[in-house]
C-alpha cells in the first residue's frame, strides 16, 4: 500500500486565491511527521512547513498551513493569496517513528501535485 | 553561506562506466541522504548515512554505492550495474544524530543522462 498518496495529479488556480492540495498518509507508528516541500522547475526542493503527529494545531508558515486532520491520515497543504510564483510541483512526505529514533528522518515522498497559477 | 552543493549540476556518461556524483554540506548536519526521482515522479530514497563512516541502504540501492569519510561529504556512485541511471539525483541532509531532526535540506541536484 502507498504510504502517501496525493491524488490530484495537476492543479489550476487564479492568482490571490487560496487552494488546498491533498495528501493522505498511512502508518501505524504512533509518532511520525508530516512535511511539505516545493520543487520549482529548476529542480531544487525547497522545505515549506512541518507538522508533528503530537502537535495539538496545525502548523502554519506564512501563506503555507497545513491542515491536519489525524483520525483521517491527512494532511492537506493549504496556499492562501497564491502568487504566480507558487507554481510548482508540490510534495508531501512523512518521516516514521520519532525523532531521534530508529528511522534516522528517512523520508516517504509522495507522487506529487503540479499547481499552476493563473493571472 | 551554509548549505548543499552538488556537481555537476548536468553529467553525460557512456552506458558500462561508473560515475560519480558530488554531495558536500557545510551545514554541520550529521545526517545525509540521496535521492532519485524520475520524470514526473516522487523521490526514492537511495542510501542514507547517520554518522561518518556508518551508512544504511534505502529502497533502490541496487547498482549504487556510497561513502562516508567525511562528515560535510557524502559522494554517490553510479555504477554500471544499475540498470537505468538517467535521472534526477537529490542530496539532502539534515541535523540528524540523536535528536533525529526535523526538515531535510536538498542540494540543487544533479542531471545524470547515460547513453
Amino acid at each position: 500500500a502507498q504510504k502517501i498518496t496525493q491524488t490530484q495529479p495537476g492543479m489550476f488556480v487564479q492568482e490571490k486565491e487560496a487552494v488546498t492540495l491533498d495528501c493522505t498518509y498511512d502508518t501505524s507508528d504512533p509518532s511520525y511527521g508530516l512535511f511539505w516541500y516545493k520543487q520549482p522547475s529548476s529542480g531544487e526542493m525547497i522545505f515549506l512547513i512541518y507538522q508533528g503527529s503530537y502537535d495539538q494545531q496545525n502548523a502554519t508558515e506564512g501563506r503555507y498551513s497545513l491542515n491536519f486532520q489525524k483520525a483521517r491520515k491527512s494532511a492537506n497543504l493549504v496556499i492562501s493569496a497564491s502568487q504566480l510564483g507558487d507554481s510548482a510541483m508540490y510534495f508531501c512526505a512523512m518521516r516514521e517513528g520519532p525523532i531521534g529514533g530508529t528511522s534516522y528522518g528517512k523520508l516517504t515522498f509522495g507522487q506529487g501535485t503540479i499547481l499552476t497559477v493563473h493571472p | 553561506d551554509g548549505g548543499i552543493t552538488q556537481s555537476p549540476k548536468y553529467l553525460f556518461r557512456k552506458e558500462g562506466q561508473n560515475v560519480t556524483l558530488s554531495c558536500e554540506q557545510n551545514l554541520n548536519h550529521d545526517a545525509m541522504y540521496w535521492y532519485r526521482q524520475d520524470p514526473g515522479q516522487g523521490l526514492r530514497l537511495i542510501y542514507y548515512s547517520q554518522i561518518v563512516n556508518d551508512f544504511q541502504k534505502g529502497d533502490i540501492a541496487e547498482g549504487y554505492s556510497v561513502s562516508r569519510e567525511k562528515k560535510e561529504s557524502f559522494p554517490l556512485t553510479v555504477t554500471s550495474a544499475q540498470k537505468n541511471p538517467t535521472a534526477f539525483y537529490l542530496c539532502a541532509s539534515s541535523i540528524g544524530g540523536t535528536s533525529g531532526g526535523y526538515e531535510q535540506y536538498f542540494g540543487p541536484g544533479t542531471r545524470l543522462t547515460v547513453t
